[in-house]
């Protein structure tokens, strides 16, 4: 059963660098995992993309295992703008509509 | 370049009642989706189109039924709508393919009593 999972919440202060891992255990070879962030009323908003190993933008970095179990999204130096939801996506089954969201991780970042 | 916008913003029906939910995208994306989102439970696919006249069961796609009869439109419509029905609704878009970068429309807050 494809299953995607992440916490629930996290907290952290501002100038850190905040870690949020999913986890999703039957991922296949053709998978790819992507993070959306979404502030309240709006909808989600693309972060970033991976596939395996390492992948980094202007905002974070997407750290993917070798056995691909579980993937981390790094977010550097976090600021009060930060706080949001931070969402999973994985596409099981390699691009067939097999899309599956984690329930989102509330990161607060304090001052 | 409005993106993805959807219409009604917000919407109360009571149970049975019919309705259905515009989405409109101006970037001539090819792929489209309807989502729900409830507390607790993230996003859910309920139906995705992967171009004009198609469209494909997601996740949870019962209860609903969609049409893509211009490129630039996703309808959802909810033929008897139950309580279970009261969500969050999300469409989005992409250039092409499953994996590609999905845009997400503001939403429609639906209830139903």
């Amino acid at each position: 059963l494809a299953k995607t999972t992440q916490p629930i919440s996290m907290d952290s202060y501002e100038g850190q660098e905040v870690n949020i891992t999913c986890s999703h255990n039957n991922i296949a070879t053709n998978d790819y995992i992507t993070w959306y962030q979404q502030f309240p009323s709006q909808g989600p908003r693309f972060i970033i993309q991976g596939y395996k190993t390492k992948v980094t933008n202007e905002v974070a970095s997407l750290f993917i295992p070798a056995d691909r179990k579980s993937s981390t999204l790094s977010l550097p130096r976090v600021s009060l703008s930060d706080t949001a939801v931070y969402y999973c996506l994985v596409d099981y089954s390699g691009n067939t509509g097999k899309l599956i969201f984690g329930q989102g991780t509330t990161l607060q970042v304090k001052p | 370049n409005a993106g993805v916008t959807q219409t009604p913003k917000f919407r109360v029906l009571k149970t049975g009642q019919s309705m259905t939910l515009l989405c409109a995208q101006d970037m001539n994306h090819e792929y489209m989706y309807w989502y729900r989102q409830d507390p607790g439970m993230g996003l859910r696919l309920i139906h995705y189109s992967v171009g004009e006249g198609t469209t494909a069961k997601g996740e949870v796609p019962d209860g609903y039924n969609v049409s893509r009869l211009k490129k630039q439109n996703f309808l959802l419509g909810l033929e008897s709508a139950a309580p279970s029905q009261t969500s969050v609704y999300f469409c989005a878009s992409s250039w092409s393919g499953i994996t590609d970068t999905q845009y997400f429309g503001p939403g429609t807050r639906l209830t139903v009593l």
